[in-house]
């Protein structure tokens, strides 16, 4: 069956701390992944997504970055975070079908 | 770039009430469209989604939506509510032909239903 991870659930870090949010996927190949946030009070916002290997395309210039360094594995970073990147953060992949999935998510508190 | 919005911001509703929460879109091409769902504590789960054909379409838990392009529109219905549809909904929309594949969401509806 094709499922989604995504870890932690629950993260709270200071602000100018370093941040790596990870996601995979199983059951299937060469999926398209996305990271997506949802702020408090507002709707859920793209932040990156890849088609590949290696192939990231950046939806928001923010202070995030996001890397795929094997086919089903989709990671977000930030070197400093800021106060601003709190919210929360979903990873998804969409099957040939179009049903997009989403991971439980992480949220992230940036205290 | 697409665009969706959902107006109703926080619905309250007594058990057995009607719904209808608004979405409307902007892109002039070829779109599917969802409708997600977010119940307390839990993650997003797909409610229901247009791709072609009938644009009436039917979900899970009694939900329905319909596509009227003209309007630009892709509201949901459920005819009558229970406490447990107190979650937050989102419509969502694919631009097809743009090759990109990603949702674009709208701000999300917050609906409490009272028993």
């Amino acid at each position: 069956s094709q499922t989604i991870h995504q870890w932690p659930a629950t993260l709270v870090q200071p602000v100018g701390s370093p941040l790596s949010l990870e996601c995979t996927v199983e059951g299937t190949s060469n999926p398209n992944l996305y990271w997506y946030r949802q702020a408090a009070g507002r709707g859920l916002q793209l932040l990156f997504y890849s088609v590949g290997i290696g192939q990231i395309s950046s939806e928001v210039p923010q202070n995030l970055s996001a890397s795929r360094p094997q086919d089903r594995q989709f990671i977000l970073s930030s070197k400093k975070l800021l106060l601003s990147d709190s919210g929360f953060y979903l990873c998804a992949w969409i099957p040939i079908n179009y049903g997009y999935t989403f991971g439980s998510g992480t949220r992230l508190t940036v205290v | 770039a697409q665009s969706v919005s959902q107006h109703n911001h926080h619905v309250i509703l007594s058990e057995a009430a009607s719904l209808e929460l608004g979405c409307n879109y902007s892109y002039g091409g070829t779109v599917n469209l969802f409708w997600y769902v977010q119940y307390p504590g839990q993650h997003l789960q797909l409610l229901l989604k247009y791709f072609s054909g009938d644009p009436l379409v039917k979900g899970i838990k009694g939900f329905e939506a319909e596509f009227i392009k003209s309007k630009f529109s892709f509201n949901l219905r459920k005819p009558s509510v229970q406490w447990s549809d107190t979650a937050e909904y989102f419509c969502a929309v694919n631009a097809w032909d743009t090759g990109r594949r990603a949702l674009t969401f709208g701000s999300g509806t917050r609906l409490q239903v009272q028993p």
